[in-house]
């Protein structure tokens, strides 16, 4: 099994534009969420999605989008990319709400 | 909504000895309390966890405690190798309980492990 799968690995945009980061399971997991990791910030929750067609928004959900159209995919969209939204993004999932997260590798973006 | 606060955030002891990471939370229908380990380069990585029916919880060389009173739990690692080396991170969370928001993450201790 592949687990949860990040991409791209390193990323690099100009402020303003856009670029959708994805991930992948194949768990079978309901549960799908994105967050961002800053240096002395921890892990901050974007959105979330507790299955196909439903999602809803986490702490710091401000110019990001997310869709769940199939339980193995939850790609996350920056719609005009911002320097604030330089950080590290990781996809996690679950078989429900909370437990037992399996995290993706990261996705290391930069905006400039 | 529930604040998760950790402690230390850095921790550095010798290899051989014990490491204790320390976590508060505030909201007292919190009842499930899972740590993770996050090497570098990787993604967190659950290394074990903890329901709010139980006090302590072993898995060979990590444990952890609850306090369900004092509202904090703790991972103890003893015997320290060098693999031991990451930034771990507490959560809490509500299992079962309605709420959709998930896990609340401290802010992560990075424990090094001094040869």
């Amino acid at each position: 099994n592949a687990g949860v799968t990040q991409t791209p690995k390193f990323q690099v945009l100009k402020t303003g534009q856009s670029m959708t980061l994805q991930c992948a399971q194949d768990m079978n997991h309901e549960y799908m969420s994105w967050y961002r990791q800053d240096p002395g910030m921890g892990l901050r929750l974007i959105h979330y999605s507790v299955g196909a067609g439903i999602t809803d928004q986490g702490e710091v959900p401000n110019g990001y989008n997310v869709s769940r159209s199939t339980t193995e995919d939850f790609p996350l969209r920056l719609l005009s990319a911002a320097p604030s939204q330089t950080s590290v993004y990781f996809c996690a999932s679950s078989y429900f709400l909370s437990y037992g997260y399996t995290f993706g590798s990261g996705t290391r973006l930069t905006v400039v | 909504g529930e604040n998760v606060e950790q402690h230390p955030s850095t921790l550095s002891v010798q290899e051989g000895d014990s490491a204790v990471i320390k976590c508060t939370y505030s909201d007292s229908a919190s009842n499930y309390f899972p740590w993770y380990k996050q090497e570098l380069g990787k993604g967190p990585q659950l290394i074990i966890d903890i329901r709010s029916n139980v006090g302590e919880k072993k898995d060979q060389r990590i444990a952890v405690t609850l306090n369900k009173t004092a509202k904090h739990f703790s991972l103890h690692i003893t015997e320290t190798q060098p693999e031991d080396s990451a930034v771990y991170f507490c959560a809490a969370s509500i299992l079962g309980g309605g709420g959709a928001d998930g896990l609340t993450f401290g802010k992560g201790t990075h424990l090094i492990i001094q040869p």
